[in-house]
């Protein structure tokens, strides 16, 4: 168990560019979740995948944001067109999908500053 | 909607003493509360989950109760350290559901 990995962990851009995020969870664990997280804040769900399948975005995800995990592994998070409202810290988790083991695997995040 | 309170203002303890966090949940009761510490720059780690029909769950120092007519968890850490220092953050989960929705999280500080 190597826990869940993100990359990068920081990454600066200018307003207007595209960013794409990398999540890799625990490798038994089906479920993957993407949380945004700003100072003083706590996380705020954005998405979720079971297995490839993404099964609920947020009200919060504008089309700018897409996910994808292609091959229920690895998942990657895409924002084009960056504001500098998007600059936060974006929170990748996995779990497994199983009543009793509800708990969350969260990496460490990428940071995002958007100029 | 479905809401997360915790007290925004941070907490600050002499080291020894119990510390309480509260969190409290709007609508109806979520199937689970569960408790993450976060350190700063990182992603919050797991600490102890709680069920609906549990009034209380222990683990070392730590204890989390559960009150659905108050609708209200309280964490405590006991014989709090300075290492304890963090932000501690609660969140409400739904049976068979998967959308975790969480706290702003409440600064715990521990002065030696």
């Amino acid at each position: 168990d190597t826990g869940v990995s993100q990359d990068p962990r920081h990454k600066i851009t200018k307003r207007g560019q595209n960013v794409t995020f990398r999540c890799d969870p625990i490798s038994e664990h089906n479920r993957l979740y993407w949380y945004r997280q700003t100072l003083g804040q706590g996380p705020e769900f954005l998405t979720y995948f079971q297995n490839e399948a993404q099964l609920e975005k947020s009200r919060l995800l504008s089309d700018r944001f897409s996910a994808e995990r292609p091959k229920g592994s690895f998942s990657t998070l895409e924002i084009q067109r960056t504001e500098q409202g998007d600059s936060a810290m974006y929170l990748c988790a996995s779990s497994w999908d199983e009543e009793g083991n509800e708990k969350l695997f969260f990496g460490s995040g990428t940071q995002l500053s958007v100029l | 909607s479905q809401k997360i309170e915790q007290n925004s203002e941070a907490l600050n303890i002499q080291e020894g003493k119990t510390a309480t966090l509260t969190c409290n949940y709007t609508n109806y009761s979520p199937a689970y509360l569960q408790w993450y510490r976060q350190d700063p720059g990182r992603g919050p780690v797991f600490l102890l989950l709680i069920r609906e029909n549990e009034k209380e769950k222990r683990k070392e120092r730590l204890k989390v109760t559960f009150d659905t007519t108050l609708k209200q968890s309280l964490f405590h850490i006991t014989a709090s350290q300075p290492a304890d220092s963090a932000t501690y953050l609660c969140a409400r989960g739904r049976a068979g559901g998967f959308k975790t929705i969480f706290g702003a999280g409440t600064r715990l500080f521990v002065k030696a």
